[in-house]
C-alpha cells in the first residue's frame, strides 16, 4: 500500500523542548511539504523540498527546521524558538515539483504544555 | 494578506439537496484550483480540480465552476450525502516557484449534511 505516514499521531512536549515529527512516503514522489493547520485557518506552508538534499522556506518557517537526506523522508523539527508550536501538522508529497496535486499524510497533533 | 478566502466558516444542508461551497481569490496569477476534503484528525484528501483555461469540471456528484473575471470558484455537490460532512478547503496554485508548486489554501468551510 502506497502512502504517506506520519508519526506519532499525537505528541506532547514541555515548553522549551525541541521535537521532531516524522514523515515518510513510499510513493516515489519527488517533492515533499510541511503544513501547519490552526483552528479556523487554512493550511500554511512551513517548508518544502523538491529534491533530496534541497529544501526551501515556506511562509511560516521561523522556529522550524527540516532535512531531506532521503527521497522517502522529510522530518520536521519544531524548535524552542517557535512561539506557538501547538497545532496540527500535515506532511504532503507530489509526483514532481511541478505537480499541482499534493497527497497528504494523516497528520500529527502537537501539544506543548 | 489572505489570497484565497472561504467566507463561510460553516454550511448546513439537508441530505439529497445541493451543497454549494464558495471560494474567492485575489491573485490573478493563480492558474490552477483544487478542492480538498478533510475529516477531523485526518489529512486532507484531493477531491476535484480545475485549470484556469476551463470554467467547469465535473466528476460524479462533484462539479467545480470557475469565474475568472470575478475571481471566484464554487464546488457543487449533488445530491448531498451524510458522508459528505467534512471540512472543505479551496486551494490555488500560481505556477512553479523555486522548483515547486506552492498551494495557497483558504480557511475551510465545515459542511454538515443533515438527514
Amino acid at each position: 500500500d502506497g502512502g504517506i505516514t506520519q508519526s506519532p499521531k499525537y505528541l506532547f512536549r514541555k515548553e522549551g523542548q525541541n521535537v521532531t515529527l516524522s514523515c515518510e512516503q513510499n510513493l516515489n514522489h519527488d517533492a515533499m511539504y510541511w503544513y501547519r493547520q490552526d483552528p479556523g485557518q487554512g493550511l500554511r506552508l512551513i517548508y518544502y523540498s523538491q529534491i533530496v538534499n534541497d529544501f526551501q522556506k515556506g511562509d511560516i518557517a521561523e522556529g522550524y527546521s527540516v532535512s531531506r537526506e532521503k527521497k522517502e523522508s522529510f522530518p520536521l523539527t519544531v524548535t524552542s524558538a517557535q512561539k506557538n508550536p501547538t497545532a496540527f501538522y500535515l506532511c504532503a508529497s507530489s509526483i514532481l515539483a511541478e505537480s499541482n496535486e499534493q497527497f497528504f499524510g494523516p497528520g500529527t497533533r502537537l501539544t506543548v504544555l | 494578506d489572505q489570497q484565497v478566502k472561504q467566507n463561510s466558516p460553516s454550511l448546513s444542508v439537508q441530505e439529497g439537496r445541493i451543497s454549494i461551497l464558495n471560494c474567492d481569490y485575489t491573485n490573478s496569477m493563480f492558474d490552477y484550483f483544487l478542492w480538498y476534503k478533510k475529516y477531523p484528525a485526518e489529512g486532507p484528501t484531493f477531491l476535484i480540480s480545475i485549470s484556469s483555461i476551463k470554467d467547469k469540471n465535473e466528476d460524479g456528484r462533484f462539479t467545480v465552476f470557475l469565474n475568472k473575471s470575478a475571481k471566484h470558484l464554487s464546488l457543487h455537490i449533488v445530491p448531498s450525502q451524510p458522508g459528505d460532512s467534512a471540512v472543505y478547503f479551496c486551494a490555488a496554485s500560481g505556477g512553479v516557484i523555486q522548483g515547486a508548486q506552492k498551494l495557497v489554501f483558504g480557511q475551510g468551510t465545515r459542511l454538515t449534511i443533515n438527514p
